[in-house]
């Protein structure tokens, strides 16, 4: 079946320095994929997405490759600020149900 | 108003009671569906549902049932609550939004605790 492996937390960093979350997929085909973020005491919001391979998403600062060769989308932001702290989760969509197939989540804390 | 509506935003209750969570969107969208977020679980599929004739289980749908009584109302049942359900639980549909994309939209959560 689908499945998706996100970076584990927590991450912590100070304000302006380079953030990798990674994520790692599996799945049959051609699924599209997303990064969520869920801010403190929100609900989800898509962050960004991709749909096919090398598309790459970005979004407020935030960016992701889709690699169809090494199964990744992983997320990068080149200078982080205090209000990007929240959890990010990774999802992928695949099949006929259009079930998202989300990683566990990483909580991501920026300090000024 | 929001497009999807999940009411209770937060709710308490005790162990063997029936619980019902709502949720009500406004995008026109045939398909909608129920998560649960657990920290460090991610979200897991519970129900959902293509139209109201149309309820398929998700991945963990034991101790919950659901009800599709329109095509923009969707309800989660817990008939006899236990603590190991409490957890944070999404609301969300799928279909094509404002920019002729397609793409999932998410309530605001119900965080439900079961004491």
């Amino acid at each position: 079946g689908n499945s998706v492996t996100q970076m584990e937390g927590p991450v912590t960093l100070s304000e302006e320095a380079f953030l990798t979350i990674n994520c790692t997929y599996t799945a049959t085909g051609y699924p599209s994929l997303f990064w969520y973020v869920q801010y403190p005491g929100e609900g989800l919001q898509l962050l960004l997405k991709a749909t096919k391979a090398d598309d790459k998403g970005s979004n407020k600062g935030f960016e992701a490759t889709y690699r169809k060769e090494t199964t990744s989308f992983h997320l990068e932001k080149g200078s982080v600020q205090v209000s990007d702290s929240a959890v990010y989760f990774c999802a992928l969509l695949r099949g006929s149900n259009y079930k998202l197939t989300f990683g566990k989540g990483t909580l991501l804390t920026v300090n000024p | 108003d929001a497009d999807v509506t999940q009411t209770p935003r937060n709710r308490i209750t005790k162990t063997g009671k029936r619980i019902m969570l709502e949720c009500s969107q406004t995008k026109g969208h045939d398909r909608m569906y129920w998560y649960r977020q657990d920290p460090g679980l991610g979200l897991r599929l519970i129900y959902y549902s293509f139209d109201v004739k149309d309820i398929n289980k998700g991945e963990i749908s034991d101790g919950y049932s659901v009800s599709r009584q329109a095509q923009a109302k969707f309800s989660l049942s817990l008939e006899s609550a236990i603590p190991n359900q409490t957890a944070l639980y999404f609301c969300a549909t799928f279909g094509r939004s404002g920019d002729g994309d397609y793409g999932y939209t998410f309530g605001s959560g119900t965080r439900l605790t079961v004491v």
